[in-house]
């Protein structure tokens, strides 16, 4: 079982702020890292999947980076809204054929 | 496509009851998963499948039944339910479970075990 873990375990922003949180997971054994957005009484929703050192995802106003050697991606939200309020979830496949996931980074964007 | 779906929505059991829950897709994956999301712990692999007729455990597979005799659906069954399995439950399905394939989850089952 991996070690995914991620840091902060919740932020509020202030609407327009730009903000960040991490995933760490172990270095070894690393094949790929996805982010999930998982909003209150939903489903978590596919974000990003990232596999290679430097790899570097954008989505609107957010993006994702991967370090592989060192074993962390950052997660950035550029100009928070509201409706960026959700839990992000990051998840690290394994050799075992399965996702862990971490705990998740609950955001909260203030108006 | 419904995608992934779950069924019942809400449960509630007494120890001891069993029970099904029920996960269904129709984007022909063969790789799908049972996961359980309890508070501050993330969601955690209950068992997985590769395809029909092969399961495996995942995190925590303790008191908890699979089988897969379709590509389609995914029974998770409860044999005899403890008031430590009270939490909610996700299926997921993806294309060929490989490192990459994006994940797609039902919409949940909250199960209260009393």
């Amino acid at each position: 079982i991996l070690n995914v873990e991620q840091s902060p375990q919740s932020l509020h922003v202030q609407e327009g702020d730009s903000t960040n949180f991490t995933c760490s997971f172990p270095s070894s054994n690393f094949y790929a890292l996805h982010w999930y957005r998982w909003e209150t009484a939903k489903s978590p929703e596919a974000l990003f999947v990232m596999t290679l050192n430097g790899d570097e995802k954008k989505k609107g106003r957010i993006s994702a980076t991967l370090n592989t050697k060192e074993g962390y991606s950052y997660l950035y939200i550029k100009g928070s809204q509201p409706e960026d309020s959700a839990t992000y979830l990051c998840a690290c496949w394994g050799s075992a054929r399965q996702l862990t996931f971490g705990s998740g980074t609950q955001l909260t964007v203030l108006p | 496509n419904a995608g992934v779906t779950q069924t019942p929505k809400f449960q509630v059991l007494k120890t001891g009851q069993s029970m099904t829950l029920q996960c269904a897709q129709d984007m022909n994956h063969e790789y799908m998963s049972w996961y359980r999301q309890d508070p501050g712990m993330g969601l955690r692999l209950i068992h997985y499948s590769v395809g029909a007729g092969i399961t495996d455990q995942g995190e925590v597979p303790n008191g908890y039944n699979v089988s897969r005799s379709t590509t389609e659906d995914f029974p998770l069954r409860l044999l005899s339910a403890a008031p430590s399995q009270t939490s909610v439950y996700f299926c997921a399905s993806s294309h060929s479970g490989t490192a990459t394939d994006t994940q797609y989850f039902g919409p949940g089952t909250r199960l209260t075990v009393l």
